[in-house]
């Protein structure tokens, strides 16, 4: 595709539940990021794909959150047990090889709520 | 640990006019790269200008412009000819050079109103 896409645009969700956002990278991208950003913050990293595998994890903040891409395209961020403070945008990015100072170029984003 | 401080939380311009965002960010990394974002409401962070800190000359796009400073660790932007599409939030980011290197360390934001 031309861009990053993800969806959903928005999810709303209750505490306790599991939620699946989803991240179409920029078509040929081998590398591809996950961060979050709170109200009123800059973005802050979760995780680093190179191709199928997850490179640096370090930015997940606990093991109710999960992401994958199994084909090396697609990526998708689960969340388990869902807490009023997961709720934020979620930003993907995709960069053609994840060289030294390749630009990140970012999606739209998911926002979500947790109620 | 890398820092990236934006100490302006929101300016405004009028429309045409120029104005200058700060960024000054903390590393004892001796290369790296460093780049500014715009995020207008639609959430998308959009590329605006990229500088590699091994380099002297400050990048320039269009009407976009850095007074990049390493020895004082600033890195702010100068916006030109301002427009209503340039209100946005912009933030400032770091990434250290080198294998292992993918994080991007932002700034919380600067939030800018051009008026018309």
């Amino acid at each position: 595709g031309a861009g990053v896409s993800q969806t959903p645009s928005n999810k709303v969700t209750e505490k306790g539940k599991y939620v699946e956002l989803r991240c179409d990278p920029i078509s040929g991208h081998t590398a591809l990021y996950w961060y979050r950003q709170s109200l009123g913050q800059g973005p802050e990293f979760l995780i680093y794909f190179q191709g199928t595998g997850a490179a640096d994890d370090s930015g997940l903040p606990n093991d109710r959150f999960f992401a994958v891409r199994p084909e090396g395209s697609v990526s998708t961020l689960k969340i388990q047990r869902t807490e009023r403070g997961d709720s934020a945008v979620y930003l993907c990015a995709s960069s053609p090889l994840g060289a030294d100072g390749e630009t990140q170029y970012f999606g739209p984003g998911t926002r979500l709520l947790v109620l | 640990a890398q820092t990236v401080t934006q100490s302006q939380p929101e300016m405004s311009v009028q429309e045409a006019e120029t104005v200058t965002l700060s960024c000054t960010y903390d590393t004892s990394e001796s290369n790296y790269y460093l780049f500014w974002y715009k995020q207008p409401p639609s959430r998308q962070m959009i590329l605006v200008i990229r500088q590699e800190a091994y380099k002297q000359q400050n990048a320039t796009e269009n009407r976009f412009s850095v007074n990049f400073q390493k020895a004082a660790k600033s890195f702010s932007l100068k916006i030109s000819d301002s427009q209503l599409g340039d209100t946005a939030m912009y933030f400032c980011a770091f990434i250290p050079s080198g294998a292992g290197s993918y994080q991007l360390t932002f700034g919380k934001g600067t939030k800018l109103s051009v008026i018309p």
